[in-house]
């Protein structure tokens, strides 16, 4: 079993739609959590860390459920410009590095 | 300011040649590394430097040497590469370490390296 696993994708929405990912994480010593966007041949982009209460970012909204060890991440009223793909990265305590999902595209259609 | 800066941005080289990627940072973080990410894959880590000093290198074969002249420049010099190396090359930087508590990264707009 992966050490993070996504949703396998790929998520093809109408613009305006709502759309969620999750993230689980099989290491109970995580401690830091992050959803980055990646466009196509470019780098990852940090769209938001990921709080045990929640946090949200204008349409954008994470959550963070450790009892059962995974992130979410809630796309509301989806643009055009959000079709990307979605990275999942956790970073273990003491580990000095990070572990990645293998990333959710979204394509948002008109 | 988050910027990372990466040079050169395409970079073609023949199996003999010698080359360098450079990044570099001026945020004051003291933790930068180097991925490799092929395409429709995630970015998979080769080396951490913290304080300057390698602290992970994962198993990645020696045509490949970083170098962190100081806390705001990171190299990693190619030597003898193989067409199968050819990829996205990031460099990322965090405050601290990833896994303590300042440990978001930023990364740089990657160098893609083509090997004939």
């Amino acid at each position: 079993r992966k050490e993070v696993e996504q949703d396998p994708g790929p998520f093809n929405v109408p613009e305006g739609a709502t759309v969620a990912f999750n993230c689980t994480y099989s290491n109970s010593a995580s401690q830091s959590f992050f959803w980055y966007r990646q466009d196509c041949r470019k780098e990852p982009k940090l769209l938001m860390s990921v709080y045990s209460s929640g946090n949200e970012d204008g349409r954008f909204t994470a959550q963070l459920n450790r009892a059962s060890q995974y992130i979410s991440l809630l796309i509301r009223d989806s643009k055009l410009s959000d079709s990307a793909t979605y990275l999942c990265v956790v970073n273990r305590a003491g580990a000095g590095k990070s572990t990645f999902g293998d990333g959710t595209t979204l394509t948002v259609k008109p | 300011d988050t910027e990372v800066t990466q040079t050169p941005k395409h970079l073609v080289m023949g199996m003999t040649n010698k080359k360098s990627l450079k990044c570099e940072q001026h945020m004051g973080h003291r933790a930068m590394y180097w991925y490799k990410q092929k395409a429709k894959k995630p970015p998979e880590l080769m080396f951490v430097y913290s304080y300057e000093k390698l602290s992970i290198n994962e198993s990645v074969p020696s045509r490949f040497s970083p170098e962190c002249p100081n806390s705001s420049l990171l190299n990693l010099h190619l030597h003898a590469l193989q067409p199968e190396d050819s990829a996205l090359y990031l460099c990322a930087s965090s405050q601290g370490l990833a896994g303590g508590r300042t440990d978001t990264q930023y990364f740089g707009p990657g160098t893609r390296l083509t090997v004939l």
